[in-house]
């Protein structure tokens, strides 16, 4: 099975501009979680989807949102890019079923907010 | 969540077995302890996970004491590839949702 793929791998943007990334679960897989890595703040969760509706969601700002697609493929948005939205953003998939099956890690979308 | 206790960094020869260490003096009946490995800049590795009894798959071995307040995670055979930031971290379980709370996590350095 193909793993947990994540587009763009690098961004570069400028303060205030927004920004689309896309992840792709493994095939079967429902729940896509999101994480931002900064060096300050560690590994930090976003939100969950789950057949297409948000689950769970970590304490960020609205300028951060998501959504899912009928195929589980998930996009993520942050808006009014700020200096410290430079970040790792990680997406992880798993089956969603029952909330506590693992999860696996995409390769991540390094963002670089100028 | 429970909240984990992690040593910040360790070394290991390589070839040698190395045993993380992680405490969970707070963990519930019901939460599961998990481990991820993160390469420098890569996307967290599932290690391995149990609830109460000791687990083995082909990367690991997972050791939980018997009140379930602390864990070991043993690479039997540490290789240089093995260098990485270890996170040990404690779940509910059923229906909760996937949401992991990352530590700090241990910085493992296998030494040749």
């Amino acid at each position: 099975k193909a793993g947990v793929t994540q587009t763009p791998r690098y961004l570069i943007k400028t303060r205030g501009q927004q920004v689309t990334l896309s992840c792709s679960p493994i095939s079967g897989h429902r729940s896509v979680s999101w994480y931002q890595q900064t060096p300050g703040q560690g590994l930090q969760f976003l939100f969950e989807y789950f057949s297409e509706t948000q689950r769970n969601k970590g304490n960020f700002p609205g300028r951060f949102s998501g959504r899912q697609f009928s195929n589980s493929r998930s996009e993520m948005n942050v808006s009014t890019l700020e200096l410290g939205d430079s970040a790792l953003y990680l997406c992880a998939s798993s089956s969603g079923t029952s909330g506590q099956e693992t999860q696996y890690f995409g390769p991540g979308t390094r963002l670089l907010v100028l | 969540d429970a909240k984990t206790t992690q040593p910040p960094s360790m070394d290991c020869a390589e070839g040698r077995a190395a045993n993380l260490p992680c405490n969970h003096s707070t963990i519930s009946g019901n939460e599961y302890v998990y481990w991820y490995r993160q390469i420098h800049s890569q996307g967290p590795q599932y290690i391995i996970h149990g609830l109460k009894n000791n687990e083995t798959n082909e990367m690991a071995s997972l050791i939980i004491t018997e009140d379930r307040k602390s864990s070991t995670l043993i690479l039997p055979h540490a290789t240089l590839r093995d260098t990485a930031v270890y996170y040990c971290i404690v779940r509910v379980g059923e229906n909760a949702g996937n949401m992991l709370t990352f530590g700090g996590g241990t910085r493992l350095m296998v030494k040749p």
